[in-house]
């Protein structure tokens, strides 16, 4: 079992610049759900997948932010332009049913300068 | 209003004590709890989950439910410095659209050898 993968792992990038998070979740889980981690903020929910259709993005903090998934086993979270408040790390988990736990990707650090 | 409080800490106990570590939910019907630790740098890892009230019991951990309280507990016995990390409580709150999973801000448990 991979486990959930996440790429990259760190990016750094310039204020006004696209970003574009990338998931691949576990083979077989029916949800996907991505993530937003700050100190001051905690783990916050931005959105969630079920069966690839996108179900709540009320935590989408801007419509610079953005979320895809075209098929059962890729998800993109894009931001753009990008700003420096944008800094954070980025998770995406999986599960395979409603009350099923969460299994994490090792996250992506996006520093915004 | 999805809501999952927890006390950030730190709370520091030393080796071989009790820990306590509490978290309170908004929504009475939320169904599935979860704890997950987390290590500086690391993504969340779980480590119980409960259903139904009262204790569950795996090894040194114990999760306590109590849903007319809308109150989950987690007590590790005999803590040890490798314990050192945040705990997050995670809840979920389900509509007729989907259950997302929401996460409390974490608790810093510090354990001293």
């Amino acid at each position: 079992d991979a486990g959930v993968i996440q790429s990259p792992r760190h990016e750094v990038t310039e204020m006004g610049q696209e970003v574009t998070l990338r998931c691949k979740p576990i083979s077989g889980h029916n949800s996907l759900f991505w993530y937003r981690q700050t100190m001051m903020r905690g783990l916050e929910l931005l959105i969630y997948f079920n069966n690839n259709v996108p179900i709540d993005d009320s935590g989408m903090p801007e419509d610079r932010f953005s979320a895809k998934m075209p098929n059962a086993s890729f998800s993109t979270l894009k931001i753009q332009p990008s700003e420096p408040r944008d800094s954070a790390v980025y998770f995406c988990a999986s599960r395979v049913t409603g009350n099923s736990p969460l299994h994490f990707g090792n996250g992506t650090r996006l520093t915004v300068t | 209003q999805k809501e999952v409080e927890q006390n950030s800490g730190p709370l520091s106990v030393p080796e071989g004590a009790i820990a306590s570590l509490n978290c309170t939910y908004s929504d009475r019907g939320s169904q599935s709890f979860f704890w997950y630790r987390q290590y500086s740098g690391k993504s969340p890892e779980l480590i119980m989950f409960i259903y139904s009230n009262g204790d569950k019991e795996d090894g040194r951990f114990t999760a306590q439910l109590n849903k007319a309280s809308q109150y989950v507990s987690l007590l590790i016995r005999d803590s040890q410095p490798s314990d050192s990390a945040t705990y997050l409580c995670a809840v979920t709150f389900s509509n007729q659209a989907g259950t997302a999973l929401i996460f409390g801000k974490g608790t810093t448990l510090s354990v001293s050898s």
